[in-house]
């Protein structure tokens, strides 16, 4: 089946530091890859869809100079928390389109501290 | 704006019981709805998808229900087992036109779901 990876798995960083997550699909081509952002007993929420080869599209509300998105390749796609604050702290989850089936596969989510 | 709801927020069964999950929806135009399971600090694994065209979808000992019209979806369970427990999260595609941006998913808050032996 098809997989996608998420890394690191936990990462704990200082505040103001920037922080890399990177989401790839295994076994298939993802020609789009969203990336979402979960609290505690709220819901998933979108944060911003990249498209390979093209800027990221982001959803209202959500800052990209802070957020950098880069989608470089079919299956690589990363989020870079920029001065993250511990108010970014939470669980980031990616997904990948898979592009002949159009099912979305979710990566396992990266659990972002920011101390 | 899309937004969907899960009652209850949490739900506690003995093994054995059959238990009915609900999900509905604000704006019946939605390309699919798609179940999703979760586990505690894991990601998604979709269980069900229901294309809007359809009325249900069958998995083992899982069924969904989608009634577009009035916005409700139902996840029926039958013959918990204590390795069902998890979040289960509803989710409904929906496109430009609806939102005004590209295809996307829309979830709910989820409900946490344990079996008990």
């Amino acid at each position: 089946g098809a997989v996608v990876s998420q890394h690191p798995s936990r990462v704990i960083c200082k505040s103001g530091t920037s922080v890399k997550i990177e989401c790839r699909s295994l076994d298939f081509q993802a020609t789009t890859m969203f990336w979402y952002r979960q609290f505690p007993k709220k819901s998933l929420m979108l944060m911003a869809t990249s498209n390979e080869g093209s800027k990221a599209t982001y959803e209202q509300g959500v800052e990209k100079d802070k957020f950098l998105i880069n989608h470089a390749s079919l299956t690589l796609s990363t989020l870079t928390v920029t001065s993250a604050h511990p108010e970014d702290s939470s669980f980031y989850i990616c997904s990948a389109r898979h592009y002949i089936t159009d099912t979305q596969y979710f990566g396992p989510g990266t659990r972002l501290t920011v101390l | 704006k899309q937004e969907v709801t899960q009652i209850p927020a949490a739900l506690s069964v003995p093994e054995g019981e059959n238990l009915v999950l609900n999900c509905s929806f604000t704006d019946s135009a939605i390309y699919n709805l798609q179940w999703f399971r979760q586990d505690p600090g894991k990601g998604l694994t979709s269980l069900l998808l229901i294309q809007s065209s359809q009325r249900e979808q069958t998995s083992g000992r899982l069924n969904a229900s989608l009634d577009k019209s009035s916005g409700r979806s139902t996840l029926y369970i039958a013959a918990s087992q204590p390795g069902d427990s998890a979040t289960y999260l509803c989710a409904v595609k929906v496109g430009e036109g609806t939102q005004g941006g590209s295809e996307k998913l829309v979830f709910g808050k989820g409900t946490k779901l344990t079996v008990n032996p």
